[in-house]
């Protein structure tokens, strides 16, 4: 079975500067994630989706953050204008669906360096 | 906002000692799950605890949830190299939107050959 996959693997931008970041989710799963991991601390949840409505975005900076999941499948999360504080590695990650205790599973990540 | 606190923060061990981590917090959760990651990887599930006093073995690592639901801790005996890594606590609250699990930050866990 497929894992999560994000892209890009790695990327470097400078402040001002606008990223996107795209996530396929494991097929058949309903609620989709994107976590914000600084280095030194724990996964952050930005948004979670549930199919394509948004469930829970309240800790995304929405002056600056964007994330859509158009068709409930693929999700792309932007960030623009980049600042040098959102250097950190953003995780995608994926469940059947929100019940409590579900199994999440998480990508790769997508590292970013704002310089 | 639900905090969950992990100690010690670093560890380092030579392989073969056992050692205990700790998750605490304030809150009441309805789960609480472990995590493992390596360096350049997404967290991994390890467990999933549901009942208050409950307590899950998986092979090494002894995995307990606290009377309350408010903690819980993570031993491992006769640690190897490969438990190398970092270890992630995440608890589901009640009063949350399910679903959505709050991480702490983690032990970073060193085993030395």
């Amino acid at each position: 079975e497929a894992g999560v996959a994000q892209s890009p693997r790695y990327k470097i931008i400078e402040k001002r500067q606008s990223v996107a970041f795209w996530c396929n989710p494991i097929s058949g799963h309903a609620t989709l994630y994107w976590y914000q991991q600084i280095l030194g601390q724990g996964p952050k949840l930005l948004i979670q989706f549930q199919n394509n409505g948004v469930v829970d975005d309240s800790q995304l900076p929405k002056d600056r953050f964007s994330a859509e999941r158009l068709k409930g499948v693929d999700s792309t999360l932007k960030i623009q204008p980049a600042k040098l504080e959102d250097s950190a590695v953003y995780l995608c990650a994926s469940s059947l669906n929100r019940v409590s205790g579900n199994t999440i599973y998480f990508g790769e990540g997508s590292w970013l360096t704002v310089v | 906002t639900q905090l969950l606190e992990q100690s010690p923060q670093f560890l380092s061990i030579q392989e073969g000692e056992n050692l205990t981590v700790y998750c605490n917090s304030s809150s009441v959760f309805s789960s609480l799950q472990w995590y493992r990651q390596e360096p350049g990887e997404g967290p991994v599930l390890l467990v999933t605890v549901v009942t208050g006093g409950e307590v899950k073995k998986l092979k090494r690592l002894t995995f307990q949830f606290g009377d309350a639901r408010k903690d819980s801790s993570l031993h491992i005996t006769a640690a190897q190299p490969g438990d190398t890594g970092l270890y992630l606590c995440a608890g589901v609250s009640r009063r949350t939107n399910a679903g959505k699990s709050t991480f702490g930050d983690g032990t970073t866990l060193t085993v030395k050959p």
